[in-house]
């Protein structure tokens, strides 16, 4: 069964930063691109940041393009999400996904981070 | 950059009743190949969104044949034959022609 299971998330304080993780497993994590997608409260879905299968190359949306860092760890088959420079409106879940055939076709259950002082 | 713009963004429906949900794109997500690039997921409250069609009209894996996919190009259509109460939630369009960077929809509200 595949399952990503996010950790990480809590309360910081604008300017602070944070470091997501996502643990994967029943799937051969080598062979698969990842990438994390946010829900504000109340809103709809944002794209964050994907990662290749290699770690070679990395994608980030213009909103948070210079303040965070997508990485992938092959041996502990685990997706992380540094971020830095917090800004209130980075306040979401944030659900780390498996980019299948042209989709993303399984996602984790979300870890909350709220900016805030 | 690709906008998706979804209609009704609210959408009361009767169970049993059939359930019909827009989403336009700014640019044409018709590949060369034939497929055209995008995706529909389902956000029930309080889960994480999960997939229902993909390459507009194919059906995923577990997902319900009263779920269609249609269009082309720029226009496209998810469809409930009868809905039921289980489909309640949030729909999302969703561009995959520029995978790995993603684009949503605003989101369309089914509530019964």
């Amino acid at each position: 069964e595949v399952q990503l299971v996010e950790s990480g998330g809590g309360l910081v304080k604008p300017g602070g930063s944070l470091r997501l993780s996502c643990v994967a497993s029943g799937f051969s994590f080598n062979i698969y691109m990842l990438t994390w997608v946010r829900q504000a409260p109340g809103k709809g879905l944002e794209w964050v940041s994907s990662i290749s299968t290699t770690g070679t190359n990395t994608f980030y949306s213009d909103s948070v393009k210079g303040r965070f860092t997508i990485s992938r760890d092959s041996a502990k088959n685990s997706l992380d999400l540094q971020m830095t420079s917090l800004r209130a409106e980075d306040t979401a879940v944030y659900y780390c996904a498996r980019v299948g055939s042209w989709n993303l076709d399984y996602w984790g259950q979300g870890t909350v981070v709220t900016v805030a002082s | 950059d690709i906008v998706l713009t979804q209609s009704p963004l609210s959408l009361p429906v009767t169970p049993g009743e059939p359930a019909s949900i827009s989403c336009k794109s700014s640019q044409s997500l018709l590949h060369s190949n034939g497929n055209n690039y995008l995706a529909w997921y389902l956000q029930r409250a309080g889960q994480s969104p999960h997939l229902l069609i993909y390459f507009a009209s194919s059906r995923a894996s577990g997902v319900p044949d009263r779920f269609s996919g249609s269009g082309s190009g720029t226009d496209f259509t998810l469809k409930i034959d009868r809905v039921e109460a289980e489909d309640v939630g949030i729909y999302y369009c969703m561009q995959t022609l520029h995978t790995p960077m993603f684009t949503f929809g605003q989101g369309t509200k089914l509530e019964i």
